[in-house]
């Protein structure tokens, strides 16, 4: 149980183009999804919060128009890099958490973003 | 700041020998705590957490980890490490009321040889 999967795996697009990332809980109900970014040797660094039907909380420095958080039901969270650059180039990350138990998050296996 | 600090980035051990990853945190609250796994290739995967009660927490695969609180360590064990517990290991905590913001560790990546 509480499986999440993200789609595409990786992805390869030219600068200014616009890139959608998918994050579905496969057999469970996701209250809250999260979303992370990931440098080469770095941690995990939260981008947003997404709570279904409201609007995403960004964290500091995470630009809202630059990163498009849409949670449109309990088991889809999409995240859309608009205008790409090379420089946001990185391994994206969704979590979610179950109804039942919200402080354990269950991680998606990533999305590797490379901007030419 | 709140941060989380792995000590060591790399680790190499022999088969059957024992292992410490140690994590540290910097926060004065109160604080669920986390180890997470991801074996090569694959997510990250919940190992084992703590969120209040006996200190010692035992999570899959023989690892268990220690809570101790004047010391803000939460450091990961395991007395037997075999050669499929090759992976790299995040340590991440939750300050309580943060809404689910975790704070990660850099990761410690452990190599067994067999």
């Amino acid at each position: 149980g509480a499986v999440v999967s993200q789609h595409p795996s990786w992805v390869i697009c030219k600068s200014g183009t616009s890139v959608k990332i998918e994050c579905r809980s496969l057999d469970f109900q996701a209250t809250t999804m999260f979303w992370y970014r990931q440098f080469p040797k770095q941690s995990l660094m939260l981008m947003a919060t997404s709570n279904e039907g409201s609007k995403a909380t960004y964290e500091q420095g995470v630009e809202k128009d630059k990163f498009l958080i849409n949670h449109a039901s309990l088991t889809l969270s999409t995240l859309t890099v608009t205008s790409a650059h090379p420089e946001d180039s990185s391994f994206y990350i969704c979590s979610a958490t179950l109804a039942t138990e919200q402080e354990t998050q269950y991680f998606g296996p990533g999305t590797r973003l490379l901007v030419l | 700041a709140q941060s989380v600090s792995q000590h060591n980035h790399h680790v190499i051990l022999s088969e059957a020998a024992s292992l410490e990853l140690g994590c540290n945190y910097s926060y004065g609250g109160t604080v669920n705590l986390f180890w997470y796994v991801q074996y090569p290739g694959q997510h990250l995967q919940l190992l084992l957490k703590y969120f209040s009660g006996d200190p010692l927490v035992k999570g899959i695969k023989g690892f268990e980890a220690e809570f101790i609180k004047s010391k803000f360590s939460f450091n990961l064990r395991k007395p037997s490490v075999q050669w499929s517990d090759t992976a790299e290991y995040f340590c991440a905590v939750d300050p309580v009321g943060s809404q689910g913001n975790l704070i990660f560790g850099k990761g410690t990546k452990l190599s067994v040889k067999p």
